[in-house]
C-alpha cells in the first residue's frame, strides 16, 4: 500500500520558472493538503481539498495554485517561482474532515530550491 | 507566537531514559496530535488526543492534555535510538477547521 506518493524529490529551479508538484494517494481519501515546511516554523497550510472538484485557500496560499480533477490526485503549481518559496512541501490526506478526529497520512516530501 | 509550541526545541537523552516534550496553544481546541518525522520522511502520526481527553497511552508512548493551563505533554517510555526523530504537536480548532502545526522538537536518543 503506497500511500501518500509525491514527485519528484528534489528540484532546483531558478527565478521565475514555473513547475509542478505532484501529489497522489491510493487511499481512496476525500480530504487533501498541501504544507510547506521551514526551518523552526513548523508546516503551514498553502490549499487544500474536501472532495473531487474542489479546492481552498490555506494560509499561505500566494503564488500557488491546486486543482483535484480527481480523487487520487492533487497537483500543487508554482507559476512563476520566487526564492521565498525555497522549502520542503508536503503533501497529506485524510479519511474524513479533521473535525471528525482524523489524522493526517503524509508523502515524503519535496526539496525546492529557488535559486 | 503561534499556536502549537513546542518545549524544548531540542532534546539529548540516553538510550533507555524517558523523554518529555510539552506542547503550549493559545485558544480553545477540539483535540491535538502528535506526529513524529524521521530526518528526510514525511510526517507519522503518533496520538490524537480529543478535548474532553486527559491522557491517553499508545505503546510506550502517553499524551495528556490539560486544557485549562492549554497545554499537552508527549512522554516517551524507555527510549530506543530509533526514537531519533523530531516531533511535532498539532492543535486542531473546529471553527475556521484550522490545524496549526508548532516548530518541533528535535529528539537525540544516543545508544
Amino acid at each position: 500500500n503506497a500511500g501518500v506518493t509525491q514527485t519528484p524529490k528534489f528540484r532546483v529551479l531558478k527565478t521565475g520558472q514555473s513547475m509542478t508538484l505532484l501529489c497522489a494517494q491510493d487511499m481512496n481519501h476525500e480530504y487533501m493538503y498541501w504544507y510547506r515546511q521551514d526551518p523552526g516554523m513548523g508546516l503551514r497550510l498553502i490549499h487544500y481539498s474536501v472532495g473531487e472538484g474542489t479546492t481552498a485557500k490555506g494560509e499561505v496560499p500566494d503564488g500557488y495554485n491546486v486543482s483535484r480533477s480527481t480523487t487520487e490526485d492533487f497537483p500543487l503549481r508554482l507559476l512563476s517561482a520566487a526564492p521565498s518559496q525555497t522549502s520542503v512541501y508536503f503533501c497529506a490526506s485524510s479519511i474524513e474532515t479533521l473535525a471528525m478526529n482524523s489524522p493526517l497520512h503524509f508523502g515524503n516530501g519535496t526539496r525546492l530550491t529557488v535559486t | 507566537s503561534q499556536q502549537g509550541e513546542e518545549d524544548p526545541q531540542a532534546l539529548s537523552i540516553q538510550e533507555g531514559e524517558n523523554a518529555t516534550m510539552n506542547c503550549s496553544y493559545k485558544t480553545s481546541i477540539n483535540n491535538l496530535q502528535w506526529y513524529r518525522q524521521n530526518s528526510g520522511r514525511g510526517l507519522v502520526h503518533l496520538i490524537l488526543i480529543r478535548s474532553n481527553e486527559r491522557e491517553k497511552h499508545s505503546g510506550r508512548l502517553r499524551v495528556t492534555l490539560d486544557t485549562s493551563k492549554k497545554s499537552s505533554s508527549l512522554l516517551i517510555t524507555a527510549s530506543r535510538a530509533a526514537d531519533t526523530a523530531s516531533y511535532f504537536c498539532a492543535a486542531f480548532k473546529a471553527a475556521g477547521n484550522k490545524l496549526t502545526f508548532g516548530g518541533g522538537t528535535r529528539v537525540l536518543v544516543k545508544p
